[in-house]
C-alpha cells in the first residue's frame, strides 16, 4: 500500500522555539494533504487542508501564522509551529490523498513537547 | 456541524471474545465511513471504508456496518486476540464538509486480556 512519511516522530524544544514537522508521499504523489492535532484520549481534530501549489485552508480557531504550512511539490508538505508555547504541545499527524484510489493515508505523527 | 461520537471510551475483554464497538453521526448525509487502528504514539491504520451506497464492509476477524438511517455504524471483531489490543477510531465524511476532509470520533481505546 501507499506509504506515508512523517518525521521528526518525537521533539522537545524550548518555549519561544520554532519546529518544523514534514509529512511526505513516499510512492505517490498527493495534490492535497492534511494536518491534524490530537491531544490525550482526545479524538484528531483537522487543522488544515494543504494544497500543493497554492495556500493552505485552515480551519476555524486555527491561527495560520502560528501553524505554518507549505506544499510546495506533490510529495511534501510542511508543518511549522512558530513560537511553540507549552499548550502546542500535542501529537501531530498529517495524511496523503491519494489521487488515484482517493484514499487518505496517514503518517506515524509527531510527538511535540514544549518545555 | 456534524458531530461522531463513540461509545464506549474503552472497553476490556478476555481473549477470544467476540465484540462490537459503536460510532453514531449526527449528519445522515455521508460519503462514507473509515475505522482506523491507532496504536499508542503511532498514526492511523485504516481497516475498513464503506462507501454511503453500502451497508458493510469484511475484511478477515472484522466486520463493519453502516445505517444512515439512524446515523450508526459498528465494528464486530470476531475471536479478538490480545494483538487486537489499540485504539479504534471511526471517521466520516458528510455531504457539509469536503468529501475528502474526515471527522473522527474520540475512539474506543480495547484492551484484549490474554
Amino acid at each position: 500500500g501507499a506509504v506515508v512519511s512523517q518525521h521528526p516522530s518525537w521533539v522537545i524544544c524550548k518555549s519561544g522555539t520554532s519546529v518544523k514537522i514534514e509529512c511526505r508521499s513516499l510512492d505517490f504523489q498527493a495534490t492535497t494533504m492534511f494536518w491534524y492535532r490530537q491531544f490525550p484520549k482526545q479524538s484528531l481534530m483537522l487543522m488544515a487542508t494543504s494544497n500543493e501549489g497554492s495556500k493552505a485552508t485552515y480551519e476555524q480557531g486555527v491561527e495560520k501564522d502560528k501553524f505554518l504550512i507549505n506544499h510546495a511539490s506533490l510529495t511534501l508538505s510542511t508543518l511549522t509551529v512558530t513560537s511553540a508555547h507549552p499548550e502546542d504541545s500535542s501529537f501531530y499527524i498529517c495524511s496523503a490523498l491519494h489521487g488515484g484510489s482517493e484514499k487518505l493515508f496517514f503518517g506515524s505523527g509527531t510527538q511535540l513537547s514544549v518545555l | 456541524k456534524q458531530e461522531v461520537t463513540q461509545i464506549p471510551a474503552a472497553l476490556s475483554v478476555p481473549e477470544g471474545e467476540n465484540l462490537v464497538l459503536n460510532c453514531s453521526f449526527t449528519d445522515s448525509a455521508i460519503y462514507n465511513l473509515q475505522w482506523f487502528r491507532q496504536d499508542p504514539g503511532k498514526g492511523l491504520t485504516s481497516l475498513l471504508l464503506i462507501q454511503s451506497s453500502q451497508r458493510e464492509q469484511t475484511s478477515g476477524r472484522l466486520n463493519a456496518s453502516l445505517d444512515k438511517s439512524s446515523g450508526r455504524s459498528t465494528l464486530y471483531i470476531a475471536a479478538s486476540q490480545p494483538g487486537d489490543s489499540a485504539t479504534y477510531l471511526c471517521a466520516g465524511s458528510f455531504s457539509s464538509g469536503s468529501a475528502r476532509q474526515l471527522t473522527f470520533g474520540s475512539g474506543t481505546q480495547l484492551t484484549v486480556l490474554p
